[in-house]
């Protein structure tokens, strides 16, 4: 399969702890987008990514946030003392020069769940 | 600043009768719109999009949609439900920065046997 693969599936933590989730864009990508979406609601846009350089933070990614692309490949992100509001589903998505479209293919999403 | 408006939060029709979900978008330019879906435990997929080419655009599964500058809006049209569409439908406009695409809220669709 060559499309978005995100790991780990599901992650259940208990308040304050860390996390990390990982996001493998389809190879030829050179952008990377990270969004949550909370139940009954569209995705949000948290960050994005050409190539290693992150270009792009919306105001929702708070300082408890980190994001990282080291080798303009993979994508990790870390949430650190986690809350119960960070309970969501955290979605990658990846594109590439395609025409003017950019158009973003989704990976399955991490569901985390916050105890 | 660009947003989308799904005017229905669920719709519900039968297998064999025709869908339409409705979007209104807001854009100070041209914008390039796209419908996504989502099943349930599964990642979003794309149908359709538009990029200021045709102003109808087919997507995916039958699908389709219609650019109408005038109405600011793009809904989306199926001729014939299947049980298989039962999702969660998603319009969305590309931000102008085209960093980034914004979500409307979702419109969740059910088809009734």
């Amino acid at each position: 399969d060559t499309g978005v693969s995100q790991d780990p599936r599901h992650k259940i933590t208990k308040r304050g702890q860390n996390v990390t989730f990982r996001c493998d864009p389809i190879s030829e990508h050179n952008r990377l987008y990270w969004y949550r979406q909370t139940l009954g609601q569209g995705p949000e846009f948290l960050t994005y990514f050409q190539n290693e350089a992150q270009l792009e933070k919306s105001r929702l990614l708070s300082d408890r946030f980190s994001a990282e692309r080291p080798k303009g490949s993979f994508s990790t992100l870390e949430i650190q003392r986690t809350e119960q509001g960070d309970s969501a589903m955290y979605l990658c998505a990846s594109s590439g020069r395609q025409g003017v479209s950019y158009e973003q293919y989704f990976g399955p999403g991490t569901r985390l769940t916050v105890t | 600043a660009q947003s989308v408006t799904q005017l229905d939060s669920h719709v519900s029709v039968s297998e064999g009768t025709p869908v339409l979900l409705r979007c209104n978008y807001s854009s100070s330019y041209s914008p390039s719109l796209f419908w996504y879906v989502q099943h349930p435990n599964k990642g979003l997929q794309l149908l359709l999009k538009y990029t200021s080419a045709a102003t109808l655009v087919k997507g995916i599964n039958g699908f389709e949609a219609e650019f109408k500058k005038s109405e600011t809006s793009f809904h989306l049209t199926k001729p014939s439900a299947h049980m298989s569409d039962a999702a969660e439908y998603f319009c969305v406009v590309r931000d102008s920065s085209a960093s980034k695409i914004i979500f409307g809220s979702g419109t969740r669709l059910s088809i009734r046997p």
